[in-house]
């Protein structure tokens, strides 16, 4: 049973670089896509980005400028990293595997908040 | 990008009853399209892909339909424990997208 769990500081001020850590248990990060999905406070899902099996990375258009999403395959863990962030970035970030057509294995979710 | 819009936003139902939630895209994505469980405080679970197909494990009261632009997710039967939010998400392009979600409340 493949499990994920989110890691990284929970504030991050204005202007700065968001940073998230994915660790994968029970599953490697060779197969299949490794998806972030963010969630404001009270509000629905949005879809960050994924980097596939082979490699390559697909981000949302409306974030494409401001996010890289990167894997470890020595230590089985994939990140993100969000720069300029602001207020409206304060959300509930998700790890996610996705495995065509569906994300089927979710991490619980870190909350990070944008203050200074 | 497609936009998929749920209706209702809210719906509150007795236990023992059934309820239809729609998910209406923006064009037609075939039947590219799936069906998510939130319960506060945890994360969405995977219900139903590709319109109809139900995953493993989940309940025979969750079904599936439609195609195109249009679909439908009956819960039957309701449980106190369907309280939750229910997303819809396609996959047919990028950017995949999600409905807005659709409060259920168990009364």
């Amino acid at each position: 049973q493949v499990q994920l769990q989110e890691s990284g500081p929970g504030l991050v001020k204005p202007s700065e670089t968001l940073s998230l850590t994915c660790t994968v248990s029970g599953g490697s990060v060779t197969t299949d896509f490794w998806t972030w999905i963010r969630q404001p406070p009270g509000k629905g899902l949005e879809w960050i980005g994924y980097l596939s099996y082979s490699g390559s990375t697909y981000y949302n258009p409306s974030l494409k400028s401001r996010v890289t999403i990167s894997v470890d395959t020595s230590n089985n863990h994939f990140s993100l990293r969000l720069s300029s962030v602001t207020a409206a970035d304060t959300a509930v970030y998700h790890c996610v595997r996705y495995k065509p057509p569906a994300f089927d294995m979710w991490g619980p979710g870190t909350m990070v908040t944008v203050s200074s | 990008e497609i936009v998929l819009t749920q209706s209702p936003d809210f719906q509150s139902v007795t236990p023992k009853g059934k309820v239809t939630i729609t998910c209406r895209a923006s064009q037609s994505i075939d039947g590219n399209l799936h069906w998510y469980q939130q319960k506060p405080d945890q994360s969405p679970k995977i219900l139903i892909k590709y319109a109809s197909q139900s995953f493993s494990g989940v309940p025979s009261r969750f079904s599936g339909s439609g195609s195109g632009t249009d679909f439908t997710l009956t819960i039957s039967s309701l449980e106190p424990e369907d309280a939750a939010t229910y997303y819809c998400h396609q996959s047919s392009s990028l950017p995949h997208t999600f409905g807005q979600g659709t409060k259920l409340e168990i009364k």
